[in-house]
């Protein structure tokens, strides 16, 4: 079982560049986050979803945009990077919304 | 408004000096309490639920407490290999209401 995979693991973007986090999870879980990590500020909550087809905002949604098509995908979109967008972001999965399982992070990097 | 906040929010201890992590939080009617461990580069890994005040939970060389309004983590005579970053999350009442994260206790511990 691979868990919670993500990819890329890291990317360096120039300003105004698009591209898409993919999160994929192999434990029929129905719950998936994007949580992104910065010194100083912790882990905070992007978007998530609770269930294929459905997603909701988080702390954190400006700039971002997601989709969840497939049960065991969770794509995270950035449409025009910004720097600020620079950070560490993890995927997680959980079965009933507790005890999260997260993938090994994507280092993002925009110049 | 900080609905957790974690404390020391870096700690050195010497090769078997133990100590206690603390967590506190602002959530009314917890639902749940997290704890989670991060090593550098990677992404958290889950170590204790706590769901009701009163309630202990062992692994190794931690025990985690819970009270109504903070958790504790005790580290009974650490070892390097504990060094990392721990993280504290507490979930709101509503089932799908994510997680909640502190900003974490970086943990070193010195031969």
């Amino acid at each position: 079982n691979a868990g919670v995979t993500q990819t890329p693991k890291f990317r360096v973007l120039k300003t105004g560049q698009s591209m898409t986090l993919l999160c994929a999870q192999d434990m029929n879980h129905e719950y998936m986050y994007w949580y992104r990590q910065d010194p100083g500020m912790g882990l905070r909550l992007i978007h998530y979803s609770v269930g294929e087809g459905t997603t909701a905002k988080g702390e954190v949604p400006d700039g971002y945009n997601v989709s969840r098509l497939k049960k065991q995908n969770f794509l995270l979109g950035l449409e025009s990077a910004a720097p600020s967008q620079t950070s560490v972001y993890f995927c997680a999965s959980s079965l009933q919304g507790n005890g999260y399982t997260f993938g090994s992070g994507t280092r993002l990097t925009v110049v | 408004e900080d609905q957790v906040t974690q404390s020391p929010e870096a700690l050195r201890l010497q090769e078997g000096e133990s100590s206690s992590l603390n967590c506190s939080y602002t959530v009314s009617g917890l639902r749940g309490l997290f704890w989670y461990r991060q090593d550098p580069g990677k992404g958290p890994e889950f170590l204790f639920t706590l769901y009701s005040a009163g309630e202990e939970k062992e692994k190794e060389r931690l025990k985690a407490t819970l009270t109504k309004k903070e958790s504790f983590l005790h580290i009974t005579a650490p070892k390097p290999e504990d060094s990392a970053t721990y993280l504290c999350a507490v979930q709101a009442p509503s089932g799908n209401t994510p997680l909640v994260f502190g900003k974490g206790t970086r943990l070193s511990v010195i031969a």
